[in-house]
């Protein structure tokens, strides 16, 4: 698509239920990368996956959390057994392969993100 | 310590006046620089690239500084409209990059 997709918008959910939530990037962009803002806080990066490589998974925060990107495209994050501390705004970003001197590769393009309340 | 770490602000300034934002990174093996904007609710957007020497796009000029491991955003003659959170963004080995917590610029009429 044009831009990156995000789903869903608002989710609301009850403390130790699961949740997926679906990224689609813009195509043909190999890296995806997923992060969390708090309100009033700063991107936290969770997860960044680059073509067919293992995808670092360092800035997860627990084992709760998992992400896949099937196919090399779209991605869903999975939270398991949530809890109110996981609210947030989840975002989603892609960007075409680049590194060292900025050549306008790597830049990330974001989705509008996917509002997580935990109750 | 935050690998990188911004003036959380905010910064009050009047429209027409120049401001200057900095941003320090712990990670001297970072490969690559940037400048976003994020307005209220809104999910963060590219406003320009830093490069080594240093450039300029408008009335918005980056600086980095390497041996110091800083980054740094000017803005000229501020518009209302410049309004947000500025969020400095670093690009470390494997293109893991690094948002700092952003600093928040209101301008006044």
């Amino acid at each position: 698509g044009a831009g990156v997709s995000q789903s869903p918008s608002n989710k609301v959910t009850e403390k130790g239920k699961d949740v997926e939530l679906r990224c689609d990037p813009i195509s043909g962009h190999t890296a995806l990368y997923w992060y969390r803002q708090s309100l009033g806080q700063g991107l936290e990066f969770l997860i960044y996956f680059q073509g067919n490589s293992a995808p670092d998974k360092s800035g997860l925060p627990s084992d709760r959390f998992s992400a896949e990107r099937t196919g090399g495209s779209v991605s869903t994050l999975t939270i398991q057994r949530t809890q109110q501390e996981d609210s947030a705004v989840y975002l989603c970003a892609s960007s075409s392969q680049g590194f060292g001197e900025p050549s306008g590769a790597n830049v990330l393009t974001f989705g509008a993100g996917s509002r997580l309340t935990v109750l | 310590r935050k690998e990188v770490e911004q003036d959380p602000g905010p910064f009050n300034v009047p429209e027409g006046a120049t401001v200057a934002f900095n941003c320090t990174y712990s990670n001297s093996a970072s490969q690559s620089f940037f400048w976003y904007r994020q307005d209220c609710r809104k999910e963060p957007k590219l406003l320009m690239s830093v490069y080594s020497s240093g450039n300029e796009d408008g009335r918005f000029t980056a600086q980095l500084n390497r041996a110091s491991q800083y980054i740094s955003l000017l803005i000229r003659d501020s518009k209302l409209s410049d309004s947000a959170t500025y969020l400095c963004v670093v690009g470390e080995y494997g293109n893991k990059l690094v948002f700092g917590a952003g600093t928040i610029l209101r301008v006044k009429s």
